[in-house]
């Protein structure tokens, strides 16, 4: 079983509108988590790294929030944009051994 | 432009052989990531090397080995191919080590390179 589950797997959203994919982990230790935007066939772009004792963090019109204790996170696109279609990706990794478990991503397109 | 490079952008072989993928992170980073990405798998830690170290596995296979030389450039060895090895790969670094949630953590990745073995 994956340590990190995503969802939804994919979503369609209007242009300007807001919306909000998640993360759920069982990675332990856990050391931080990042979110990344990936579009087709491109490296993936980082969004955010959060530790431990973050709970909100932002960039631009993404803000990504974490709870360590339920060991959820949260990223909130706002006022989308047809440049946000792309997948989203949840990274979390351990403290131990340095290892990085990544969800199996979230699809969002965003249509006129 | 991340400002890392990654060669040779496309490789065709065949199974059996082995090929040699190339990374060369941003300057002043010392962190080098490989990832590999499939249809069926989504993206898949590999290896971390961290100035020279290896710092941190994930999935990846005996077949396959790593390197980060002193100029800080690392190479992927794939040896023994198979057709599931057809994949993008993709190489990422950072300054940092990678346990931090410091600005200096950010992994900026390369285009990747794609291999098809048939």
């Amino acid at each position: 079983k994956n340590q990190v589950e995503q969802s939804p797997q994919s979503l369609i959203i209007l242009e300007g509108k807001n919306c909000t994919l998640q993360c759920n982990y069982t990675v332990s230790p856990f050391s931080n988590l990042r979110w990344y935007k990936q579009d087709t066939g491109r490296g993936p772009v980082s969004l955010t790294i959060m530790t431990f004792s973050e709970n909100t963090k932002s960039n631009g019109r993404y803000t990504a929030t974490l709870d360590a204790d339920t060991k959820q996170s949260s990223l909130h696109i706002t006022a989308s944009q047809l440049s946000d279609s792309a997948s989203y990706i949840c990274v979390v990794r351990r403290s131990n051994d340095y290892k990085l478990s990544f969800g199996a991503g979230t699809t969002v397109t965003v249509r006129a | 432009d991340s400002g890392v490079t990654q060669t040779p952008k496309h490789l065709i072989t065949a199974t059996g052989q082995r090929v040699t993928l190339r990374c060369s992170p941003r300057s002043g980073d010392l962190s080098v990531y490989w990832y590999q990405q499939s249809l069926d798998q989504g993206l898949q830690f590999l290896i971390q090397y961290y100035n020279g170290e290896e710092r941190a596995k994930g999935n990846i296979l005996e077949r396959f080995s790593a390197q980060q030389f002193p100029d800080l450039h690392s190479e992927l060895n794939l040896s023994s191919l198979e057709l599931g090895d057809s994949a993008l790969y993709f190489c990422a670094s950072s300054v940092g080590p990678g346990t931090s949630g410091r600005i200096e953590e950010t992994q900026y990745f390369g285009p990747g390179t794609r291999l098809l073995v048939l």
